[in-house]
């Protein structure tokens, strides 16, 4: 299963609303997480099962869809919120794949 | 608290093999799998493969088939990822992961190690 992201990049300011989208190309219905990553940290999961928010993570994150198509929302960009994001299909396993991630989406600051 | 703990920074020459380990705490190491997840400079997440602390068996992405072994050890809680056959462009960032929130959360990754770099030169 291969995921698309789009944008790959993004300039923003804070207080914008950011969406991302992620595209599988087949139905993972909602086996889908979202993660963040900083330079040189390891990736934080923000979202699981596509829109179920991770324990600790702020509110103005927010995921929806399934089957193929997939979108993370940040309501009001803040300042730490300039990362890289990375969706993530949990549907298959290795012999059809196995967990790929997107390409990812960079965002910084406009 | 959960923490995966990996191993220092390594450096091979190419074909040479590396070992990277992974060691757990704050749960119980079997009732869990590990995924390891490599990160090339400047590039995306790759999904490697997984294995299962509570009985070994394994799950390997298709294009690291015949070059890497994921092993663990009960004993100390510790997982290992070992690639044979090293090539410049295995140059990366190797993380191990966990899904402790396991199927609640869809096997999603909720801790990561904090990655080991692992270069690849001549």
């Amino acid at each position: 299963i291969q995921l698309t992201q789009s944008p790959s990049s993004l300039s923003a300011s804070v207080g914008d609303r950011v969406t991302i989208t992620c595209r599988a190309s087949q139905g993972i219905s909602s086996y889908l997480a979202w993660y963040q990553q900083k330079p040189g940290k390891a990736p934080k999961l923000l979202i699981y099962a596509a829109s179920t928010l991770q324990s600790g993570v702020p509110s103005r994150f927010s995921g929806s869809g399934s089957g193929t198509d997939f979108t993370l929302t940040i309501s009001s960009l803040q300042p730490e919120d300039f990362a890289t994001y990375y969706c993530q299909q949990l549907n298959s396993y290795p012999r059809e794949g196995g967990f790929t991630f997107g390409p990812g989406t960079k965002v910084d600051i406009k | 608290q959960v923490q995966l703990v990996q191993s220092g920074a390594e450096v091979k020459k190419p074909g040479a093999s590396v070992k990277v380990s992974c060691k757990a705490s704050g749960y119980t190491f079997t009732s869990y799998g590990i995924s390891w997840v490599r990160q090339a400079p400047g590039q995306g997440l790759e999904w490697m493969g997984w294995i299962s602390a509570y009985n070994g068996n394994t799950n390997y992405a298709q294009k690291l088939q015949g070059r890497v072994t994921m092993t663990t050890d009960t004993s100390t809680s510790t997982a290992y990822m070992e690639l044979r056959s090293l090539r410049s462009d295995d140059t990366a960032v190797y993380y191990c992961a966990t899904a402790y929130c396991g199927g609640d959360c869809y096997e999603a990754f909720d801790y990561w190690g904090q990655g080991t770099l692992v270069t690849v030169s001549s």
